[in-house]
């Protein structure tokens, strides 16, 4: 199984719900991201777990907050979130952090939120 | 500083030609590794290729082929013979230790 899953596909919010957004690997990936894509832009990293630990925060608004329950899976938890936090949420896995030899990163389909 | 630039923001050209991609890199590290991934409208981003620092060799994969030159700090990407299923955009990234730097992409529109 080489692929990165991630539901729901799309989700639509108000700025009071409560979401949260799956993302799933079984390739045995040690490191999992979060990345956050606005049209016609790159992504931009948001998280990264290594071994089920938060090692990296980009100075992400505290509305999102992340979790690795366990090495196959990493959740975003959605709270308050603004119009201008509408996005595509993109999941990767790769299987290391920090050698650049295993960075290949696996993307998922991604998550298309909007927040009303 | 590290840093990728993609100057062309959006190439159109008719089914069957060949197409260039441009991607200059900037870094300081001396070893380091270049990507380039595809995103078709669907969203979901697809590698393409990892090319590492010490390897300068051109790489071909079907119709497609990627020029690195250390010289100019470049790593180009070549499609030959386009097909409307290679319309998409394509991202050039570079590798910095836990991260990748990305280019702004290049929207590439194949037309029949």
């Amino acid at each position: 199984d080489t692929e990165v899953t991630q539901t729901p596909k799309h989700l639509v919010m108000g700025m009071t719900n409560k979401k949260s957004l799956k993302c799933e690997q079984h390739m045995g990936h040690r490191a999992m991201y979060w990345y956050k894509q606005k049209a016609k832009k790159p992504p931009e990293l948001m998280f990264v777990y290594s071994y089920e630990k938060l090692s990296i925060n980009e100075s992400v608004p505290s509305r999102f907050s992340p979790e690795c329950p366990n090495s196959s899976l990493l959740n975003l938890h959605l709270h308050a979130l603004q119009p201008e936090d509408s996005a595509l949420y993109l999941c990767a896995s790769s299987q290391a952090v920090g050698t650049a030899d295993y960075n290949e990163q696996f993307f998922g389909p991604g998550t298309r939120l909007t927040v009303l | 500083a590290q840093k990728v630039t993609q100057a062309q923001t959006e190439i159109s050209v008719v089914e069957k030609e060949d197409v260039t991609l441009d991607c200059v890199y900037e870094t300081r590290d001396t070893t380091y590794y270049l990507f380039w991934y595809k995103q078709p409208p669907s969203g979901e981003l697809v590698f393409l290729i990892r090319r590492n620092s010490f390897d300068e060799q051109n790489e071909i994969s079907g119709r497609y082929s990627w020029n690195f030159q250390k010289s100019t700090s470049s790593f180009n990407f070549t499609i030959t013979a386009s097909q409307v299923v290679d319309s998409a955009v394509y991202f050039c990234a570079l590798d910095s230790n836990y991260q990748l730097i990305w280019g702004a992409g290049t929207k590439l529109i194949i037309k029949p």
